[in-house]
């Protein structure tokens, strides 16, 4: 069955360095969104890619979706202590199933003040 | 707009009760969704409703039935509580569409002794 694989586990930076999340796909992917949940409390959609080679910013994240659409990276630049969390990509394919989302296992990041 | 409610927030349950698990959206969703979170494995699918009247099993049905009631309503019931069932279950919907975000409910931390 389609599994999403995700890395590291865990994360632990200083203020100020940087971040990156990988997720890889046994499957062609058709988009794959990513989350955030705070400790806590519940996912929270960032942002969603869809086209081949695709990279989407947000202020600090930078979001890259790859060419063979079968892996994603979320990459913070200078972190910050609000962003502390678990990071999950989300990937669909929906040539098999047009609603079932298939979650990596998440990044748990902590940054050290 | 309260967005998507669970109720309740903690359980604590005894091996072989049952119980139900409620949930609720105002946001005219079609799309329903049933996750447990466990350390270490992220968000599993347990099962999900494309729309008012149909659902379909997830990664990890067993032990579990839904019902999607209406549209706003989808419920997680456990017939026999097992140990293996403690985790932390989400509910989450989407509008029907490519590749929408989907929104979380806040859990319920449910405990099997």
């Amino acid at each position: 069955g389609q599994q999403v694989m995700q890395i590291p586990q865990y994360q632990h930076v200083q203020e100020g360095e940087d971040f990156t999340t990988y997720c890889n796909s046994s499957t062609t992917l058709s988009n794959i969104q990513w989350y955030k949940q705070r400790p806590g409390g519940h996912p929270v959609f960032l942002i969603q890619l869809v086209k081949s080679g695709e990279v989407k910013k947000q202020k600090r994240l930078t979001f890259q979706f790859g060419e063979a659409k079968k892996n994603s990276s979320l990459h913070i630049t200078a972190t910050q202590t609000t962003d502390v969390g678990t990071y999950f990509c989300a990937g669909r394919n929906t040539v098999y199933n047009f609603n079932k989302f298939y979650f990596g296992s998440g990044t748990k990041l902590n940054v050290k003040p | 707009n309260a967005g998507v409610t669970q109720t309740p927030k903690f359980q604590v349950l005894k091996t072989g009760q049952s119980m139900t698990l409620q949930c609720a959206q105002d946001m005219n969703h079609n799309s329903m969704y049933w996750y447990r979170q466990d350390p270490g494995m992220g968000l599993r699918l347990i099962y999900y409703s494309a729309s008012e009247g149909t659902t379909d099993k997830g990664e990890v049905p067993n032990g579990y039935n839904v019902s999607r009631l209406n549209k706003r309503e989808f419920s997680l019931r456990l017939e026999s509580a097992a140990p293996s069932q403690t985790s932390v279950y989400f509910c989450a919907s989407r509008v029907a569409g490519a590749g929408n975000e989907q929104f979380f409910g806040p859990g319920t931390r449910l405990t099997v002794l």
